[in-house]
């Protein structure tokens, strides 16, 4: 099963963008993963599920505000013009034969 | 709309038995597999459990193969978990998932559930 590996925390300013990344462990490069986020005493939320091509897909009614990209094994969740809404956790989620696997999760600050 | 309303949950002694649901709408439930994911006070999300749409396969994490018993029924457009021999580890918010398809990931949660186990 891959390893999936986020920072603990990142932090933008009102306005900014801010640029997550999620790392696949050795092996599992090809892999699509998911992204979710939690706010504070929430469920979880999925925004969009992205392909090693770099190809995504946005949850309904998720804002295109976020956005993903690849580049090897890092998987990218770009959030542009953050809101003070948008201070949550994030979760990167992969999978593999009905197997799942979460990042550690990196806590998003609004400055 | 497409839901997952949770219930069950609640204070339990260890070695005590619980079963958490979680009813579907809005989605074809039948096609969907559906999974248990937990979060400890304070910590990430970790995954526990998944039934394909047929309820053909099973899957769980090492931390609870043999206590956790994952079932649904279709016809009722509702997933189960059975939890015996609790462990004060396993207190967290439990949270039902839907995936795409059979061996997809997430992308609808259900509310959560809290499950305190304490004596």
């Amino acid at each position: 099963q891959p390893v999936l590996t986020q920072s603990s925390s990142a932090s933008a300013s009102l306005g900014s963008s801010v640029k997550l990344t999620c790392t696949l462990s050795s092996g599992h490069s090809t892999y699509t993963i998911a992204w979710h986020q939690q706010k504070s005493g929430k469920a979880p939320q999925f925004l969009l599920q992205l392909e090693d091509s770099g190809r995504y897909h946005l949850g309904t009614g998720v804002p295109n505000r976020f956005s993903g990209s690849s580049s090897g094994s890092d998987r990218h969740l770009t959030i542009s013009n953050v809101q003070s809404e948008d201070e949550a956790d994030y979760y990167c989620e992969a999978w593999d034969s009905n197997i799942h696997v979460f990042g550690g999760g990196t806590k998003v600050t609004v400055l | 709309e497409v839901q997952l309303v949770q219930s069950g949950g609640g204070l339990v002694q260890p070695g005590g038995s619980l079963r958490l649901s979680c009813v579907a709408s809005g989605f074809t439930f039948r096609t969907s597999a559906m999974s248990w994911v937990r979060q400890a006070p304070g910590k990430g999300l970790e995954w526990v459990s998944t039934i394909t749409g047929r309820g053909t396969g099973t899957y769980y994490a090492d931390s609870v193969r043999g206590r956790f018993t994952v079932s649904r029924d279709n016809s009722k457009t509702t997933l189960f978990v059975e939890i015996n021999s609790l462990r004060t580890e396993d207190t967290a918010i439990y949270y039902c998932a839907k995936s795409g398809s059979d061996e997809d990931g997430f992308d609808i949660w259900g509310q959560g559930t809290m499950v305190t186990v304490s004596s």
